[in-house]
């Protein structure tokens, strides 16, 4: 049963703590994404990757960061330094991207409370 | 840098009624486009894509989507809506790269359908 998977589903923190959402691939995608939803504002890009171990910043990299050790992991740190952390976020993967392709499919996202 | 605006952020209708959901985009090259659909607690899923061709797209549960270029636009229609369609709507689009720097989104419409 190919997909998505994140976890976990909901996730509590204390203000000043780091907190590592996991984002697992069976879909053999080379390129991941890590999105962030906020009511009224859509998703936006927090970081993307194209391949192993290389990844891109997004428009909303600050107070994040991300590895990409493996083809189907693609685990996002929220860091102390991210100033609102509490969201719903959103892993993605795609096949080689091109001009065909683009389209991405989308794990059940993780909704992180900051208290 | 490309933006996606949705006209409408909330959308109220009666079952049986026609749905036309505006989305208009800023980049004026080669783009594809996208809607995707937020059923309440399920994942984001694609409901239809345009890549090339035939500027009339169809997806799934009837939908079906009109690219005009000389408009930036991309409108979500159905003609006859029903109670399951309550959800949240995204339009995204890639830009030139083909979508290896991930997709830029609408804020999202919610449709809400009255039985």
């Amino acid at each position: 049963d190919g997909g998505i998977t994140q976890s976990p589903k909901y996730l509590f923190r204390k203000e000043g703590q780091n907190v590592t959402l996991s984002c697992e691939q069976n879909l053999n995608h080379d390129a991941m994404y890590w999105y962030r939803q906020d009511p009224g504002q859509g998703l936006r890009l927090i970081y993307y990757s194209q391949i192993v171990n290389d990844f891109q910043k997004g428009d909303i990299a600050e107070g994040y960061s991300v590895s990409r050790e493996k083809k189907e992991s693609f685990p996002l740190t929220v860091t102390s330094a991210q100033k609102n952390p509490t969201a719903f976020y959103l892993c993605a993967s795609s096949s080689t991207p091109g001009l065909l392709g683009g389209e991405q499919f989308f794990g059940p996202g993780t909704r992180l409370t900051v208290l | 840098a490309q933006s996606v605006s949705q006209h409408n952020h909330h959308v109220i209708l009666s079952e049986a009624a026609s749905l036309e959901l505006g989305c208009n985009y800023s980049y004026g090259g080669t783009v594809n486009l996208f809607w995707y659909v937020q059923y309440p607690g399920q994942h984001l899923q694609l409901l239809l894509k345009y890549f090339s061709g035939d500027p009339l797209v169809k997806g799934i549960k009837g939908f079906e989507a009109e690219f005009i270029k000389s408009k930036f636009s991309f409108n979500l229609r159905k003609p006859s809506v029903q109670w399951s369609d309550t959800a949240e709507y995204f339009c995204a689009v890639n830009g030139p790269g083909g979508g290896a720097d991930g997709l830029t989104f609408g804020k999202g419409t919610h449709l809400i359908i009255q039985p």
